[in-house]
């Protein structure tokens, strides 16, 4: 069965560093997201993204963040200056056409320092 | 905006006991419903959905759900658990209306003894 993968598993940076969370959706899908959990917080929305495009995103999806799909399979996170606050889990998501059912790849913890 | 709440941080029950975990959102039109469970170490996974038609949906592993519009709500259940189902659960909501994104509920730490 297709499944979302996600590239590193676990990284660790320092404050101010760039990051780049990878992601290679399943292959049919067309809609791709980005989602984060805190410790101890609930999942929240980060970006959505659709025919090369964010088609929504969240007051949390500042000017820090970046998505890009720089070829036909990756799908990336960019976080340009972290900050000690985005430590946290990020999922990448994929859905297919015409289907409101997401699929989640396993997470990438990211630990801020 | 809608807000997903599940009533139920921790829930610690014997094996063959019965399940249910409670789920409520706050959003006035239509929305999917959702609820995915993730195993220790394992990403999040699909266990049911609900789009429309019977308001009782059944998920994989014997799980089933049931949506009452009028209480907003969106009640896991599973007759008779097992150690195996030992577990994070996660409601979640997407408002037809407001694209695609998913509002999760807190999560529900499910732990089922030997």
């Amino acid at each position: 069965e297709p499944e979302v993968t996600q590239t590193p598993s676990h990284q660790v940076t320092q404050m101010g560093q760039e990051v780049i969370l990878r992601c290679v959706p399943i292959s049919n899908h067309l809609y791709f997201y980005w989602y984060r959990q805190i410790l101890g917080q609930k999942v929240e929305f980060l970006v959505s993204f659709y025919n090369n495009e964010i088609s929504e995103k969240s007051e949390i999806f500042d000017d820090q963040f970046s998505v890009e799909r720089p070829d036909g399979s990756n799908f990336t996170l960019k976080i340009r200056s972290t900050k000690l606050e985005d430590s946290a889990m990020y999922f990448c998501a994929s859905s297919g056409p015409g289907s409101e059912t997401q699929y989640f790849g396993p997470g990438t913890r990211l630990l801020v320092l | 905006a809608q807000s997903v709440s599940q009533h139920n941080h921790h829930v610690i029950l014997s094996e063959a006991a019965s399940l249910e975990l409670g789920c409520n959102y706050s959003y006035g039109g239509t929305v999917n419903l959702f609820w995915y469970v993730q195993y220790p170490g394992q990403h999040l996974q699909l266990l049911l959905k609900y789009f429309s038609g019977d308001p009782l949906v059944k998920g994989i592993k014997g799980f089933e759900a049931e949506f009452i519009k009028s209480k907003f709500s969106f009640n896991l259940r599973k007759p008779s658990v097992q150690w195996s189902d030992t577990a994070e659960y996660f409601c979640a909501v997407n408002a037809q209306a407001a694209g695609n994104k998913l509002t999760f509920g807190g999560g529900t730490r499910v732990l089922v003894k030997p």
